[in-house]
């Protein structure tokens, strides 16, 4: 159980469009997922923490209008990168909280590595 | 501040043990987390420690000392597939896991 899926695993696009990036929890509800970059050799920065049903809370330096996240649904969380550049080519993965356990442990999707041109 | 400091990089041969450190510093303290991540793949989970002492599970056991802010995860009985990083990451009072940029283990035959 707690698996946590990301479509799609790879994605190329060219420098100005936008990206959606998908995060779904296939078999709990998962009112809070986490969104991560990561960059090769380093470790994983997290974005923001998305709220099923509110805004998102978005860490510090991460533009919210660039990277706009909607969490619609308890097993559904998305990620937009709007008007993408090659700075934005990373490594993105997010994570859910199974609220139906003790521990707080979170689930990781197995990542979206995104290329821009 | 917040801060996790491992050794970057640490070499092992196949079959031994090794122990890979972590001393922490968080905002409040809600346990502690032991990830796995091969390259190019997302972390998984290994362990987690909230009460003082060793969590054994398999060939991998956690350690963990709250006063000390240190923690340690042994490996045990060496495989090439343990080549991978190993990422401490403890939770903060936000229910926020805390990431350094991990211990990258190198196994050889």
């Amino acid at each position: 159980g707690a698996v946590v899926s990301q479509h799609p695993s790879w994605v190329i696009c060219k420098s100005g469009t936008s990206v959606k990036i998908e995060c779904r929890s296939l078999d709990f509800q998962a009112t809070t997922m986490f969104w991560y970059r990561q960059f090769p050799k380093k470790s994983l920065m997290l974005m923001a923490t998305s709220n099923e049903g509110s805004k998102a809370t978005y860490e510090q330096g991460v533009e919210k209008d660039k990277f706009l996240i909607n969490h619609a649904s308890l097993t559904l969380s998305t990620l937009t990168v709007t008007s993408a550049h090659p700075e934005d080519s990373s490594f993105y993965i997010c994570s859910a909280r199974d609220l139906g356990r003790e521990l707080n442990e979170q689930f990781f999707g197995p990542g979206t590595r995104l290329t821009v041109l | 501040g917040q801060n996790i400091d491992q050794p970057t990089e640490m070499t092992a041969t196949e079959g031994a043990i090794v122990q890979i450190n972590c001393t922490y510093q968080t905002s409040g303290f809600n346990g502690l987390f032991w990830y796995q991540q091969h390259a190019g793949e997302a972390p998984t989970f290994l362990s987690y420690n909230v009460l003082d002492g060793l969590e054994e599970k398999g060939r991998f056991s956690s350690f963990l000392s709250r006063s000390k802010g240190y923690s340690y995860l042994l490996l045990k009985e060496l495989q090439m597939k343990d080549s991978a990083s190993y990422l401490c990451a403890p939770m903060d009072s936000n229910y926020q896991l805390i990431w350094g940029a991990g211990t990258k283990l190198i196994i050889k035959p």
